[in-house]
């Protein structure tokens, strides 16, 4: 079974500029999710999907993150402007069903950015 | 609200010693919690998860964790380490939403 795809793995943009990240997630899974890992820490939730409804994206920096997930297959997360904070590994991770709570969810090897 | 705590940033260990990496929650309902394990340049890998059923659980690579509900912990231990077990482990709380909130993590030395 192919496993969560993320491309792209490696990106460097200077602030203010915008950058897209995409994600596919394991064939029939409903939930997928975006986490950002800042070097040193434990990855956070930045915004929740099921189908392609968004279950929660209380952590989504709203004024400059964007997400969206079409169809509730793939995803791209959109940062506009970017900020030198932003510097992180961005997780795609999706999970099978509907009650999420106690389920595996299934990561991808993550987009490494850096914000120059 | 959740959290999870895990005790010690860097552990080092030498090949053949037992691993245990510490590691505490905070869950005002009964939690559901994971040990995850992130090699360089790749994402998590599961490596066992509580859901309640049994108290010791067994996961992947030899490693297995004990919920202790009166400490509040989730420690995760392996009799031998190897030094394919190096790597970076994080501790994971879920929450009613199905999200992860993850500790800090804990980076595992294995010294030959």
């Amino acid at each position: 079974e192919a496993g969560v795809a993320q491309s792209p793995r490696y990106k460097i943009i200077e602030k203010r500029q915008s950058v897209a990240f995409w994600c596919n997630p394991i064939s029939g899974h409903a939930t997928l999710y975006w986490y950002q890992q800042i070097l040193g820490q434990g990855p956070k939730l930045l915004i929740q999907f099921q189908n392609n409804g968004v279950v929660d994206d209380s952590q989504l920096p709203k004024d400059r993150f964007s997400a969206e997930r079409l169809k509730g297959v793939d995803s791209t997360l959109k940062i506009q402007p970017a900020k030198l904070e932003d510097s992180a590994v961005y997780l795609c991770a999706s999970s099978l069903g509907r009650t999420a709570i106690q389920e595996t969810q299934y990561f991808g090897p993550g987009t490494r950015l850096l914000v120059l | 609200a959740q959290s999870v705590t895990q005790l010690g940033s860097h552990v080092s260990v030498s090949e053949g010693a037992l691993v245990l990496l510490r590691c505490n929650y905070s869950s005002s309902v009964p939690p559901y919690l994971f040990w995850y394990v992130q090699y360089p340049n790749q994402g998590l890998q599961l490596l066992l998860k509580y859901t309640s059923a049994a108290t010791l659980v067994k996961g992947i690579n030899g490693f297995e964790a004990e919920f202790k509900k009166s400490e509040t912990s989730f420690h995760l231990t392996k009799p031998s380490a190897h030094m394919s077990d190096a790597a970076e482990y994080f501790c994971a709380v879920s929450s009613n939403t199905g999200k992860l909130i993850f500790g800090q993590g804990t980076t595992l030395q294995v010294k030959p």
